[in-house]
């Protein structure tokens, strides 16, 4: 089974720096799929960005992109340009590309805080 | 845009009763989801369900837990005795292709409170 982990709790920046959030995850499979999900107070969860593992090329979605590196099995995300919208709960999550409506797998989450 | 929904988005209910969360999908999606979120853990899969049947489940989901797509619009995860342990937070989501292949939209989630 596959696992994922974020080891950062918590973290707090000033508006405008970067900010990179960690998160690994172990799998035996060679072709899956990596998600950045994020949960502002409102508790909706919001896709940020995806990573077919088959693609080298790292992911980007405007101020936000992924490190990406399948030999290492990590997948962090870096927010560059940090508003204070972006305060929330961020969540790095897998899936299989069997093919099957397969579940996503979570991690434990990292609250990202923008200080003004 | 297309958006899905969740019905009611608070439930309050006594210990052993049964509720029924519900769920909108977006139209023209295909597969559709719940998880589940203790407050302060992790998001946890609970279910998943194509064409009218269960497709994978979790550990989590037990005999106490059922879904159903009743119509060709609604989505309902039903727990049949309600215990403490299940406040929570349950979230529905939807896609048009299998994981993975597609992204899976959630829902705002309804919180259930067991008292």
């Amino acid at each position: 089974a596959q696992t994922v982990t974020q080891s950062q709790p918590e973290m707090s920046v000033q508006e405008a720096e970067t900010v990179t959030l960690s998160c690994t995850y172990d799998t035996s499979e060679n072709n899956y799929y990596l998600f950045w999900y994020k949960q502002p107070p409102s508790r909706q969860m919001i896709l940020v960005i995806r990573q077919e593992a088959y693609k080298q090329q790292n992911a980007t979605e405007n101020r936000f992109s992924v490190n990406f590196q399948k030999a290492a099995k990590s997948f962090s995300l870096k927010i560059s340009d940090s508003q204070l919208g972006d305060t929330a709960m961020y969540f790095c999550a897998f899936s299989h590309s069997g093919g099957g409506a397969d579940g996503l797998t979570f991690g434990k989450g990292t609250h990202l805080i923008i200080q003004p | 845009e297309p958006e899905v929904t969740q019905t009611p988005s608070h439930q309050v209910t006594q210990m052993g009763q049964e509720v029924i969360l519900r769920c909108v999908p977006i139209s023209n999606h295909l597969y559709f989801y719940w998880y589940r979120q203790i407050l302060g853990q992790k998001v946890e899969f609970l279910v998943s369900f194509y064409n009218n049947e269960i497709s994978e489940k979790s550990e989590i989901f037990d005999d106490q837990f059922s879904v159903e797509r009743p119509d060709g619009s609604n989505f309902t995860l039903k727990i049949r005795s309600t215990k403490l342990e299940d406040s929570a937070m349950y979230f529905c989501a939807s896609s048009i292709s299998p994981t993975g292949t597609d992204t899976q939209y959630f829902g705002p989630g309804t919180r259930l409170t067991v008292l």
